[in-house]
């Protein structure tokens, strides 16, 4: 168990549709990164918070929004979903240690 | 940006050999390189990692490499077994609180 918390496990929802993932960080840690995984694909970067405030941003679709509460658990919202948005969703966390630890991932499904 | 490349990606050995997976990266600034290997339906695992003020690092029948100079580094797997068969990430970041940049991955298949 990493000590990250990803809810919930598997999401089906329909086109058109707009989903809230949820992540709750290893305690401590206060950076959080979003990371999507298409079938049988690499890992993407979205984005990434600390202590609350975007660091860093990657390949994060404008449809797609996120951030981090003062509790520091952090939220993934999508909008306007479509198919291809079909993929795991995975939240990590680190900070002070410098090493990533993923949580379990959420399942998401468009259909 | 910093851009991290890794092959093979598909390996497949006999139980028992060895097995190497290389990754390379483009920042000089990485200083910090983790390697995850990633069961299907789990999430990725950190199982081993090193800092660029070390060249070689083991974990029991694990081990990392790192050339700073030519900017690569490797995972070796020693006495594979067939539960080692999984998607193997490596990755490259400049520290503490910074982003990590991944590998494309390797899906290793260690046959009995």
């Amino acid at each position: 168990d990493s000590g990250v918390t990803q809810t919930p496990k598997h999401l089906i929802t329909a086109t058109g549709q707009r989903v809230t993932l949820r992540c709750s960080p290893r305690s401590g840690d206060l950076s959080v990164y979003w990371y999507q995984q298409s079938l049988d694909q690499g890992l993407q970067f979205l984005i990434q918070y600390y202590n609350g405030e975007e660091r860093a941003k990657g390949n994060i679709l404008e449809r797609f929004s996120a951030q981090q509460f003062p509790d520091l658990h952090s939220e993934l919202n999508l909008s306007s979903l479509e198919l291809g948005d079909s993929a795991l969703y995975f939240c990590a966390s680190s900070v002070p240690n410098e090493k990533l630890f993923f949580g379990s991932g959420t399942q998401l499904s468009v259909l | 940006g910093e851009n991290v490349e890794q092959h093979p990606s598909t390996l497949s050995v006999q139980e028992g050999d060895s097995a190497v997976i290389k990754c390379t990266y483009s920042d000089s600034a990485s200083n910090y390189f983790p390697w995850y290997k990633q069961e299907l339906g789990k999430g990725p695992q950190l199982i081993i990692d090193i800092r660029s003020n070390v060249g070689e690092k083991k974990d029991q029948r694990i081990a990392v490499t790192l050339n700073k100079t030519a900017k690569h580094f490797s995972l070796h797997i020693t006495e594979t077994q067939p539960e080692d068969s999984a998607v193997y990430f490596c990755a490259a970041s400049r520290g503490k609180g910074q982003n990590f940049v991944f590998g494309p991955g390797t899906r290793l298949s260690v046959l009995p």
